[in-house]
């Protein structure tokens, strides 16, 4: 298995560009989610899903866009970026059933600069 | 909002020595874990510990839990070099499927 898998690893944007982070994994979770990590932070949620077709806000989501079509995919758009939208993200998946369910599996990151 | 603090923010030793970090809460809990984050990487599960549970083990990892002081520590024993990481406790989980992360610990090992 490959586990969690994120694209691009790093991507540079200008202010007002829109883009996409790809996520995908095939362990079939249903839970998935995309966190930002910013310095002396710690990660904080942007937005999760329970499985196909539902999807959620996290602690901080303005700014950003989700859909879940399948259960292996879980993208987050970007609409307009910002300086402060400047981060690393992280998707992260786990199972809903059966044992391990707690356990969070991420993805190697993206690192996004906006200038 | 930060659910989980740990503390200390930064903690540097040598090779062999015992290496503690702790973590405080705010609000009840079904589960607390701990991650690591080596430099440039995505986070990994160390361990996982119920609220009806005091004490953990894994290998070199022994994780304590205090409901009643909402708090939970992470010891390394034997700490290695590789063991130079950031670690994080989280909490959440059940039904609750969110995680709320702390602002972590960065570990030096010093060889």
């Amino acid at each position: 298995n490959a586990g969690v898998t994120q694209t691009p690893k790093f991507q540079v944007l200008k202010t007002g560009q829109s883009m996409t982070l790809q996520c995908a994994q095939d362990m079939n979770h249903e839970y998935m989610s995309w966190y930002r990590q910013d310095p002396g932070m710690g990660l904080r949620l942007i937005h999760y899903s329970v499985g196909a077709g539902i999807t959620d806000q996290g602690e901080v989501p303005n700014g950003y866009n989700v859909s879940r079509s399948t259960t292996e995919d879980f993208p987050l758009r970007l609409l307009s970026a910002a300086p402060s939208q400047t981060s690393v993200y992280f998707c992260a998946s786990k199972g809903t059933s059966g044992g391990a369910t707690e356990t969070q599996y991420f993805g190697p990151g993206t690192r996004l600069l906006v200038l | 909002s930060q659910q989980g603090e740990e503390d200390p923010q930064a903690l540097s030793i040598q090779e062999g020595e015992n290496a503690t970090m702790n973590c405080s809460y705010k609000t009840s809990i079904n589960n607390l874990q701990w991650y690591r984050q080596n430099s440039g990487r995505g986070l990994v599960h160390l361990i996982l510990i119920r609220s009806n549970e005091r004490e953990k083990h894994s290998g070199r990892l022994r994780v304590t839990l205090d409901t009643s002081k909402k708090s939970s520590s992470l010891l390394i024993t034997a700490s290695r070099a590789a063991d130079t990481a950031s670690y994080f406790c989280a909490t959440g989980g059940g039904s609750n499927y969110k995680l709320t992360f702390g602002k972590g610990t960065l570990l030096t090992v010093n060889p």
